[in-house]
């Protein structure tokens, strides 16, 4: 089993709509999570940290189960922007990340 | 300031051919990092540094790829000899023990 899995989606979602992504990991010594967006033919770009009492930037809110070990992403009001690859990535007690496959979001007019 | 600094963007090889990636990190950055990523097997680490000390070099696929990292501001990959299944795009991440900034990628493509 890969230590950290995505529903590769794609997810299509109209303009306005509310989107939501997990990221269920298996090691239980997961010390920090971290979502990155990543679009065609570029590299990742951190996203945005997961902390532990959950954060929100903006429309984007990142919340952390560590009982059930995932994370999650949700877009409320999404854009056109929006549309991207979301790649968790986990961090052990080293600074290393794993990352998922990715999700893929195309977000319609 | 400039980011991560990766070359070549692209690289062609034949089979058999030696290939060497080269980065630059973002200057004060203790740690640099590689990362292959495919379709297949999605963005995967390949070795870490910490003050140009190899710390994990776990992912590295098999003898023919090395890394070193000579001095704080540059890295080099190396496949030898290179094959089909090497194929991929090369990140080089650094970071200051947080978030991880990425280069632009070198796309490799052997025929």
């Amino acid at each position: 089993r890969k230590e950290v899995e995505q529903d590769p989606g794609p997810f299509n979602v109209p303009e306005g709509a509310t989107v939501a992504f997990n990221c269920t990991y298996s090691n239980s010594a997961s010390q920090s999570f971290f979502w990155y967006r990543q679009d065609c033919r570029k590299e990742p770009k951190l996203l945005m940290s997961v902390y532990s009492s959950g954060n929100e930037d903006g429309r984007f809110t990142a919340q952390l189960n560590r009982a059930s070990q995932y994370i999650s992403l949700l877009i409320r009001d999404s854009k056109l922007s929006d549309s991207a690859t979301y790649l968790c990535g986990l961090g052990g007690p080293g600074y290393a990340l794993n990352f998922g496959k990715g999700t893929s979001l195309l977000v319609t007019p | 300031d400039a980011g991560v600094i990766q070359s070549p963007r692209h690289e062609v090889t034949e089979m058999g051919q030696e290939v060497t990636l080269r980065c630059k990190p973002i200057s004060g950055h203790d740690y640099l990092f590689w990362y292959r990523q495919t379709m297949m097997r999605g963005l995967e680490l390949l070795i870490y540094f910490n003050n140009n000390v190899p710390i994990d070099d776990s992912g590295m696929p098999e003898d023919r790829f090395s890394a070193k990292m000579p001095n704080a501001s540059f890295s080099t990959l190396k496949i030898q000899p290179s094959e089909p299944r090497d194929s991929a795009v090369y990140f080089c991440a650094s970071s200051l023990a947080g978030e991880l900034f990425f280069g632009e990628g070198s796309r490799l493509t052997v025929l």
